[in-house]
């Protein structure tokens, strides 16, 4: 069954400290793997997308990290900021193009 | 580009009356989707049009539920009747030429039935 698993749940962190969220992955096939940030009450915005042959993106101080061969994928968010409260949502493209969701994790960045 | 516009923003209704969400996707996208989310179950995707066809529908809950998409600038959703678990945020999207880069959401409509 096509499933994207992430941890933690939720994460509480203080200002400009660093963190990493965990996504593992059990699509197949694969097409790309790619990290959503969404804040409260608007619609998640891309990160990052990577393709079965890239190993690391970075968008400014958020980088992601994909192992296609244990099918994990990890982002890790540097000095963290009050705005980086969000969820974050990994989302896989599978088959037919189908987008497979992340239940996502809640990120709290306190000061 | 303003992006996916959705309206309205908010919508509460009482069971049993008509919901109809409207989408205007990215100028130039070929791709629409409609998706719902809840805390239960996260994002889901309802429906999806390539070229304003419906492709793929099986995400729909029941028949309760219509998509369409009469031109490349425009697309609805609605319920009809509705009741209070179709309480959600229900997102759009939109993309050129499938699921790659440029993959774009709005910023949903929540809806609350009474």
């Amino acid at each position: 069954k096509n499933q994207v698993e992430q941890s933690p749940q939720s994460l509480i962190i203080l200002e400009g400290k660093n963190c990493t969220l965990q996504c593992n992955y059990t699509v197949s096939p694969f097409s790309n793997l790619r990290w959503y940030k969404q804040d409260t009450g608007r619609g998640p915005v891309s990160l990052t997308i990577m393709t079965f042959s890239e190993n690391t993106k970075s968008n400014g101080r958020y980088t992601a990290t994909l192992d296609a061969d244990t099918k994990q994928s990890s982002l890790h968010i540097t000095a963290s900021q009050l705005s980086d409260s969000a969820s974050y949502i990994c989302v896989v493209t599978g088959g037919y193009n189908k987008l497979i969701f992340g239940a996502g994790t809640r990120l709290a960045v306190h000061p | 580009d303003a992006g996916v516009i959705q309206s309205p923003r908010h919508e509460v209704t009482e069971m049993g009356q008509e919901v109809t969400l409207r989408c205007k996707p990215i100028s130039g996208h070929d791709y629409l989707f409609w998706y719902r989310q809840t805390m239960m179950r996260g994002l889901e995707l309802l429906i999806y049009f390539n070229n304003n066809v419906p492709i793929d529908d099986s995400g729909m809950p029941e028949d309760r539920f219509s998509a369409k998409m009469p031109n490349a600038s425009f697309s609805t959703l609605k319920i009809q009747p509705s009741e209070p678990r179709d309480s959600a945020v229900y997102f759009c999207a939109s993309s050129f030429g499938g699921v790659g880069d440029g993959y774009t959401f709005g910023s949903g409509t929540r809806l609350t039935v009474v």
